[in-house]
């Protein structure tokens, strides 16, 4: 969707802390949400953020919101081979009465020994 | 408890031919959604429904029809298929309509 921007793909070696970017348009969007999708697979929510929040800390996982700025990023720490994935940004968009999740195009993570 | 489940997982169609993807989710969720997955695009939503009986139009419904007859099934109709169809289908499904959505595993379609 073109409403979600990611860069696309991002390269880091292991032990490293990563950092995804994600930009959204939608200022009333309630919830933001951060999926990992693995080789050959669906995706999976890794986390969420309410719209009213500024930070989410998961162990591994930190998810930072700048509502001024519309920027959402995903942090992975000690980042490991097999956090090597697709990370997908999403925004609830309102549509039609109901609240669509509007996915961005998806940043590559690789991760080298 | 199997989630959302796909048939087929892989299909192989000639231009003009008509199938029909099935989703199926057992965890009694009001909200399911198609999605095309094409590479450097993201995931794109075709239709979506939010209950049975219901449904409605995503960012790319142009030569797609679905139907919602069950609540746990989710139906994806190509009538003529066409190359530009060729892609991987996801469904996904929620409890509603902020919640979490389970992804099923994807059906590999390719229309030569």
């Amino acid at each position: 969707g073109e409403d979600v921007e990611q860069s696309l793909f991002l390269s880091v070696r292991e032990g490293d802390s990563s950092v995804i970017n994600c930009t959204y348009t939608d200022s009333s969007s309630t919830y933001l949400y951060w999926y990992k999708q693995e080789p050959g697979a669906g995706l999976q929510l890794l986390t969420y953020i309410f719209s009213n929040m500024d930070m989410k800390q998961d162990q591994r996982l930190t998810v930072l919101l700048n509502k001024k700025d519309k920027h959402l990023s995903l942090r992975i720490a000690d980042t490991q081979t097999g956090d090597s994935a697709i990370y997908f940004c999403a925004e609830s968009m309102a549509s039609g009465g109901s609240y669509i999740p509007t996915f961005g195009r998806g940043t590559s993570l690789i991760v080298h020994p | 408890n199997a989630g959302v489940t796909q048939t087929p997982k892989f299909r192989v169609l000639k231009t003009g031919q008509s199938m029909t993807l099935l989703c199926a989710q057992d965890m009694n969720h009001e909200y399911m959604y198609w999605y095309r997955q094409d590479p450097g695009m993201g995931l794109r939503l075709i239709h979506y429904s939010v209950g049975e009986g219901t449904t409605a139009k995503g960012e790319v419904p142009d030569g797609y029809n679905v139907s919602r007859l069950k609540k746990q099934n989710f139906l994806l109709g190509l009538e003529s298929a066409a190359p530009s169809q060729t892609s991987v289908y996801f469904c996904a499904s929620s409890y509603g309509t902020y919640n979490e959505q389970y992804f099923g595993p994807g059906t590999r379609l390719t229309v030569t």
